[in-house]
């Protein structure tokens, strides 16, 4: 089946040690995202590819990057990881930008910092 | 930008029985979508039903409809016949023009037998 995958789906990573999440998608999608949703909070976007083209929120900390190498893949990279990043993060996929464009989910990377 | 409101925390019913989840958004846009996801515990964001601004009917799928009354800006999902699976994360999220989709901050659904 067509699908956003995320791996791995736990993640541990020490105090200020570079770590990178992956995700790759099969339903060749223009729009790749990332999102981070802490316990109990609303998913919040750090950032989305629309075909190669990079769109940081404003308030996406310098510490996330991200690599879209190709229309499947998508990483997310955090440089330097600090306590507060422990999250879950989640890769999105949509056909388009438009209203009427549902996202697909993956099953998300829970990242815990040391 | 958009702005999402759920104002319920939680909410419990009983298997069998249905359940409103309400949600509320502000926005100056014309034209919106309003999607509602479902996230259980293993965490993946499940879609399950949309709703377009221009859209005169209000959209159901399955046991899942929407009540969307569009002068009150508000999005109401109604679970019919609650399972024990429905028990989870549920996030209203809406998007316009090219912004990408803004998540409410949810309700959790407890189903009980």
């Amino acid at each position: 089946d067509a699908m956003v995958i995320q791996n791995p789906r736990y993640q541990v990573t020490q105090f200020g040690k570079p770590v990178t999440l992956s995700c790759s998608q099969t339903l060749n999608h223009n729009v790749m995202y990332w999102y981070q949703q802490k316990s109990s909070q609303a998913p919040k976007l750090l950032f989305h590819y629309y075909d190669k083209d990079f769109n940081n929120e404003a308030d996406t900390p310098d510490n996330f990057q991200s690599r879209r190498p190709n229309t499947s893949f998508c990483f997310l990279d955090i440089r330097s990881p600090g306590l507060g990043d422990a999250a879950m993060y989640l890769c999105a996929t949509s056909r388009d930008r438009t209203t009427n464009e549902k996202l697909f989910f993956g099953s998300g990377t829970q990242l815990s910092v040391l | 930008a958009q702005k999402i409101t759920q104002t319920q925390p939680g909410m419990f019913v009983q298997e069998k029985e249905a359940v409103t989840l309400d949600c509320t958004y502000d926005t100056s846009d014309q034209s919106y979508g309003l999607f509602w996801y479902k996230q259980p515990s293993s965490g993946e964001m499940i879609f399950l039903i949309y709703q377009g601004s221009y859209d005169e009917q209000n959209a159901t799928e399955g046991r899942y409809s929407l009540n969307f009354q569009k002068a009150r800006k508000s999005t109401n999902l109604v679970i019919s016949a609650s399972q024990l699976g429905d028990s989870a994360m549920y996030f209203c999220a809406s998007n316009s023009g090219y912004s990408t989709l803004t998540f409410g901050k949810g309700t959790m659904l407890l189903v009980s037998p």
